[in-house]
């Protein structure tokens, strides 16, 4: 029964690939974010979505897309993988986006090679 | 572009020992939150200061926010080994949810 959960944990991948990140939360939030927390542990938000509609979206480079099929689930796809898109991803949720609690899910550790 | 510069970076004591974990902007922010992380997991909340100049109390941990909502402080009473992690504060701005966090507090309380 968890609350905000992410698959997979760990994402080893080459250079120039693509892949995707999936996020789902059951808390029944309208808001879900999408952070990057790089290796010195600074967590910095790349998007939001509210309702399936984005509402922030940070200065991202426009490899990394996210998708919202409904408001249960944010999904981050990547194309071109960069090593420097090495960092840990967390996916987040919470009730209404106005400084509310955010729940993080568990994170997803991706390692570019 | 909002800042939130967290100090100490790295703090490592001795149980029993007292500390306080700061966290400072020259903007001002409709509210500061406090997360705690563990390794391999997620932030998770430990408390929303939203007044300036609230005091929340949390057992053994003392948030306070500043009265111009632009500064907080976490103060641990007799830190504990089980209080050792990653602490994090986190400044709401506008209605998007938005939060920018500070660069963290890694704590270590040796036994």
């Amino acid at each position: 029964d968890t609350a905000v959960s992410q698959t997979p944990k760990y994402l080893v991948t080459q250079m120039g690939n693509d892949k995707s990140i999936k996020c789902e939360q059951n808390l029944g939030h309208d808001t879900m974010y999408w952070y990057k927390q790089d290796s010195k542990k600074f967590l910095k938000i790349m998007f939001s979505y509210n309702n399936k509609e984005l509402i922030i979206n940070e200065t991202v480079p426009n490899r990394f897309s996210p998708k919202s099929p409904d408001k249960a689930h944010l999904n981050l796809h990547i194309n071109s993988l960069e090593l420097g898109d090495s960092a840990v991803y967390f996916c987040a949720s919470s009730p209404t986006g106005r400084g509310t609690e955010a729940f993080f899910g568990q994170g997803t550790r991706l390692t570019v090679v | 572009t909002q800042l939130l510069e967290q100090s100490p970076q790295f703090l490592s004591i001795q149980e029993g020992e007292n500390l306080t974990v700061y966290c400072n902007s020259s903007s001002v922010f409709s509210s500061l939150q406090w997360y705690r992380q563990e390794p391999g997991e997620g932030p998770v909340l430990l408390v929303t200061v939203v007044t300036g100049g609230e005091v929340k109390k949390l057992k053994r941990l003392t948030f306070q926010f500043g009265d111009a909502r632009k500064d907080s402080s976490l103060h641990i009473t007799a830190a504990q080994p089980g209080d050792t992690g990653l602490y994090l504060c986190a400044g709401a701005t506008g209605n998007t949810g938005k939060l920018i966090f500070g660069q963290g507090t890694t704590l270590q309380v040796k036994p």
